[in-house]
C-alpha cells in the first residue's frame, strides 16, 4: 500500500540555520503531497501542499518540491527561528487533492535553539 | 470563522468502558475525518464521513465506530476500551473543493487506565 517515510528526528539546529527534512513516498497512483506541522498540545496545521509533479509548495519561508522521479517531497527553510520548533509531518493522499484519506509519515521533531 | 472544535479535550476512562468523542467541523464543511495519534503507531486514519455517510474506513476493530449528523457534526465511539486505545484522537474537516486541505482540531486526549 501507499506509504510515507520521513527522516528520524530530532533535528537540532541553531537559529538562522538551513533546514532540510527528507520525505519520500510510495504510491500506486498520482498522490497529492502535504506538509503538516504540530505545535505542543495542538492539532495539525497545513503548512504547504503540492498536487502534481514539479509543483512547489511554499508558506512562511518553508518550501517543498514534488519530485516524481525521486518520489520525494523534502521540506526546506533557509533560516529557521526558535518559533519553528515543532513536529513536522509529511503526508500524501492517493486519489488526488479532493480526497478523503491522508497517509502520514512518522513525524520529525525540529528543535531550534537561540 | 471558528475552527474545528473537539470535545472534551481530555478524558480518563477505565478499561472496559465506552467513550464518545465529539467534533464540530468548520461551518459549511461537510467532510469530517478522524485520526488516532499514538507514539508507537503515529497518525492512523480511522474513518471519514460526508453528508452523514461513511465513505472510507481505516483498519481498526469494530469497537471503533462513528457517525455524522445532518449539521455535519460528528461523533466517534469506542466500546470496551483497552489500554492500547490511549491516544490523541484528531478530527479534521474539509470543504467541498478541498482547495484548503483538511483543517484539524486540537484533539481529544484519551487515557485508558
Amino acid at each position: 500500500g501507499d506509504s510515507v517515510t520521513q527522516m528520524e528526528g530530532p533535528v537540532t539546529l541553531s537559529e538562522e540555520a538551513f533546514l532540510t527534512i527528507n520525505c519520500t513516498y510510495t504510491a500506486t497512483g498520482y498522490p497529492s503531497l502535504f506538509w503538516y506541522v504540530q505545535y505542543p498540545g495542538e492539532g495539525l496545521q497545513l503548512l504547504l501542499k503540492a498536487t502534481k509533479a514539479d509543483d512547489k509548495g511554499s508558506n512562511k519561508g518553508f518550501e517543498a518540491t514534488y519530485r516524481k522521479e525521486t518520489t520525494s517531497f523534502h521540506l526546506e527553510k533557509g533560516s529557521v527561528q526558535v518559533s519553528d520548533s515543532a513536529v513536522y509531518f509529511c503526508a500524501l493522499s492517493d486519489q488526488g487533492y479532493n480526497t478523503d484519506k491522508l497517509i502520514f509519515g512518522t513525524g520529525t521533531r525540529l528543535q531550534v535553539f537561540p | 470563522k471558528a475552527g474545528v472544535t473537539q470535545t472534551p479535550r481530555y478524558l480518563i476512562k477505565t478499561r472496559g468502558q465506552q467513550v464518545t468523542l465529539s467534533c464540530s467541523p468548520i461551518s459549511g464543511h461537510r467532510s469530517v475525518s478522524w485520526y488516532q495519534q499514538t507514539p508507537g503507531q503515529g497518525l492512523q486514519f480511522l474513518f471519514e464521513y460526508f453528508s452523514e455517510t461513511q465513505r472510507n474506513k481505516g483498519n481498526f476493530p469494530g469497537r471503533f465506530s462513528g457517525r455524522q449528523f445532518s449539521n455535519s457534526r460528528s461523533e466517534m465511539n469506542v466500546s470496551t476500551l483497552e489500554l492500547g486505545d490511549s491516544a490523541l484522537y484528531l478530527c479534521a474537516s474539509r470543504d467541498g473543493s478541498g482547495e484548503l486541505g483538511y483543517t484539524f482540531g486540537s484533539g481529544t486526549r484519551l487515557t485508558v487506565v
